[in-house]
């Protein structure tokens, strides 16, 4: 069955960057693309940006070019992002996701912690 | 962008009333839309897909329905399980998500 499973809580100093893992398992990983969203403490989600696996071809919620980059490693079927200049803003649960080909969010990972904090 | 706007943010019911969670769009989505529940600590679950189709696994219980920008999420004789965060999102042009609605028991 189709498993994400992302890197664990990261605790990380205004300014610094964060760089978090999505690995996927149990389906062809440069088929789909992956998604990531965010969800601030108590808050809703945010989509932040997608990328094909296939080709590295990437898009981005205006509110996140510039904070979020997004890469691949094929060989090991997992996705990258990596999020700069932080500040408490970004202090947050970040959510690798896969659509289903139709759109909507079938698979999910169990959510990365970052917590930002001198 | 399309926005979302879910309602109510929070709300209360017994076990085994029925209730209902809005959601309305800021331009029509052509009934792509999803429901989600969230429960404390996990990953969003999917409930509902193109407004009113059961995803795998999920009780009868729950049901969508809606068009054009008016969406409804219907949880059918309450159980204790069905606490949790429910949120609609739009996969229209891209994706957008409500703002969540908090379904505690009364």
């Amino acid at each position: 069955q189709v498993k994400l499973l992302q890197s664990g809580a990261a605790l990380v100093k205004p300014g610094a960057s964060v760089k978090m893992s999505c690995k996927a398992s149990g389906y062809t990983f440069t088929d789909y693309w992956v998604s990531w969203v965010k969800q601030s403490h108590g808050k809703s989600l945010e989509w932040i940006g997608e990328i094909y696996p296939n080709s590295g071809a990437t898009n981005f919620n205006e509110k996140f070019k510039g904070k979020a980059t997004l890469t691949v490693d094929k060989s090991t079927s997992t996705a990258y992002m990596e999020l700069s200049r932080l500040t408490s803003e970004d202090s947050a649960i970040y959510y690798c996701t896969r659509p289903d080909s139709e759109g909507w969010f079938a698979y999910w990972g169990q959510g990365t912690l970052v917590t930002v904090s001198s | 962008d399309i926005q979302m706007t879910q309602s109510p943010a929070s709300l209360s019911a017994s076990l085994g009333e029925t209730v209902t969670i809005e959601c309305r769009a800021s331009e029509d989505i052509y009934s792509n839309l999803a429901w989600y529940q969230q429960k404390p600590g996990n990953s969003p679950q999917l409930l509902i897909y193109d407004a009113n189709s059961l995803a795998d696994g999920v009780p009868s219980r729950f049901s969508g329905s809606g068009s054009g920008t008016q969406y409804s999420l219907k949880i059918n004789s309450l159980q204790s399980e069905d606490v949790a965060s429910y949120f609609c999102q739009q996969y229209n042009n891209y994706w957008t998500f409500g703002g969540g609605t908090k379904l505690e028991l009364k």
